[in-house]
């Protein structure tokens, strides 16, 4: 059972570029999460998915985009890399809405 | 205001001391309440939910006073392992995450 898997864990993009972040869980979970978390700063809400088809956006969606055809992936795409993205992501899945979220170990981005 | 306000220390205490930590939230509609564990440059693990009763899990107590919109996490008996960044969360809708309170258990 590998829980929340992320790939991939370490990237470096230069500014203008794309990249998708690969993100899958098999827990047969149906919410699903993308958070950044910056130094010192908690964690902040890109999009989320309540189930397969169904995508709606979190506090900080401008950058970026995702999809959910499945209710294991949920992949997120960064189009025209910005600085300003240089974090670290998180993917997260729960059973149900409850805040008992599973998390993948991290994608570190960094932007030059 | 912040929505989930927390101390972000560090907190360096000697093993075997008792530590807490607290955490204040705005949102009187909040509905759940969670302590988080993060290890540096690691992933953030649920560590308790945070009943109104209060609950306990080994050596970690955690409190909730909706009176006063705070979440408390004690620690007895500190361990070299408990050293990590400890996240309150709370959920008024969405989850809101603190930005954490780091500890730092020294030998």
């Amino acid at each position: 059972n590998a829980g929340v898997t992320q790939t991939p864990k370490f990237r470096i993009l230069k500014i203008g570029q794309s990249m998708t972040l690969q993100c899958t869980q098999d827990m047969n979970h149906n919410y699903m999460y993308w958070y950044r978390q910056d130094p010192g700063m908690g964690l902040k809400l890109i999009y989320y998915s309540v189930g397969a088809g169904i995508t709606d956006k979190g506090e900080v969606p401008n950058g970026y985009n995702v999809s959910r055809s499945t209710t294991e992936d949920f992949p997120l795409r960064l189009e025209l890399a910005a600085p300003s993205q240089t974090s670290v992501y998180f993917c997260a899945s729960s059973y149900q809405n409850t805040g008992e979220l599973f998390f993948g170990e991290g994608s570190r981005l960094t932007v030059l | 205001r912040k929505e989930v306000e927390q101390d972000p220390g560090p907190f360096n205490v000697p093993e075997g001391a008792t530590v807490a930590f607290n955490c204040t939230y705005s949102n009187s509609a909040s509905q759940s309440f969670f302590w988080y564990r993060q290890d540096c440059r690691k992933e953030p693990k649920l560590l308790m939910s945070v009943y109104s009763s209060g609950n306990e899990d080994g050596r970690f107590t955690a409190q909730l006073n909706r009176a006063s919109q705070y979440i408390s996490l004690l620690i007895r008996d500190s361990k070299l392992s408990d050293s990590a960044t400890y996240l309150c969360v709370v959920k008024a809708g969405k989850l809101i995450f603190g930005q954490g309170t780091t500890l730092q258990v020294k030998p």
